[in-house]
């Protein structure tokens, strides 16, 4: 069974742009997490999506935004991006939403550098 | 006060060793923990869920939960060198995860 798999895996922008991430979830998952890695504030929890609604969103500003598609794919997006954006985004996938019970897989990681 | 606290180390441990990683977290109300295990450079990898107080045992990996005093712990025996690497904690409630800070292990040969 194939694993998370997101692209792309390496992102050089400048301050101002704007990015498109992209998650595809393990075969049968349908719900998809994004978080923000940073070696000054660890793993924290970007949004997750769940039947192509959001269900839970973090404490990021509206810049970042996410989506969903019909076959459980998920992308997000950070608008106007900062230097602070900098950071490792990771997805991941699981059968189900929410936190209880409920193994989420990571994948690979976009690693977005913001110049 | 962290959600989910665990000490940064380093954890140095001799090769053979038992190395015991803990976690405390602040939501009584918390029902699973999991243990991810993070390679410098790559992506969390679970190895150990535990839902119910007491151990839960996996091949050289064994977790321990006691939700009275809202700690979670990992051990791991017969430490391999490569088995160095930072260990995260993850706490949830209905809602989602909330993840440590981790904890790095060296196991040295």
């Amino acid at each position: 069974k194939a694993g998370v798999t997101q692209t792309p895996r390496y992102l050089i922008k400048t301050r101002g742009q704007q990015v498109t991430l992209s998650c595809s979830p393990i075969s049968g998952h349908r719900s998809v997490s994004w978080y923000q890695q940073t070696p000054g504030q660890g793993l924290q929890f970007l949004f997750e999506y769940f039947s192509e609604t959001q269900r839970n969103k973090g404490n990021f500003p509206g810049r970042f935004s996410g989506r969903q598609f019909s076959n459980s794919r998920s992308e997000m997006n950070v608008s106007t991006l900062e230097l602070g954006d900098s950071a490792l985004y990771l997805c991941a996938s699981s059968l189900y939403p929410g936190g209880s019970y409920n193994e989420q897989f990571f994948g690979p990681g976009t690693r977005l550098t913001v110049l | 006060q962290k959600e989910v606290e665990q000490n940064s180390g380093p954890l140095s441990v001799p090769e053979g060793a038992i190395a015991s990683l803990n976690c405390t977290y602040s939501d009584r109300g918390s029902q699973s923990f999991f243990w991810y295990r993070q390679y410098s450079g790559k992506s969390p990898e679970l190895i150990m869920s535990i839902y119910s107080n007491g151990d839960k045992e996996d091949g050289r990996f064994t977790a321990q939960l006691n939700k009275a005093s809202q700690y979670v712990s990992l051990l791991i025996r017969d430490s391999q060198p490569s088995d160095s690497a930072t260990y995260l904690c993850a706490v949830s409630n209905t809602d989602k995860l909330i993840f440590g800070t981790g904890t790095r292990l060296q196991v040295f040969p």
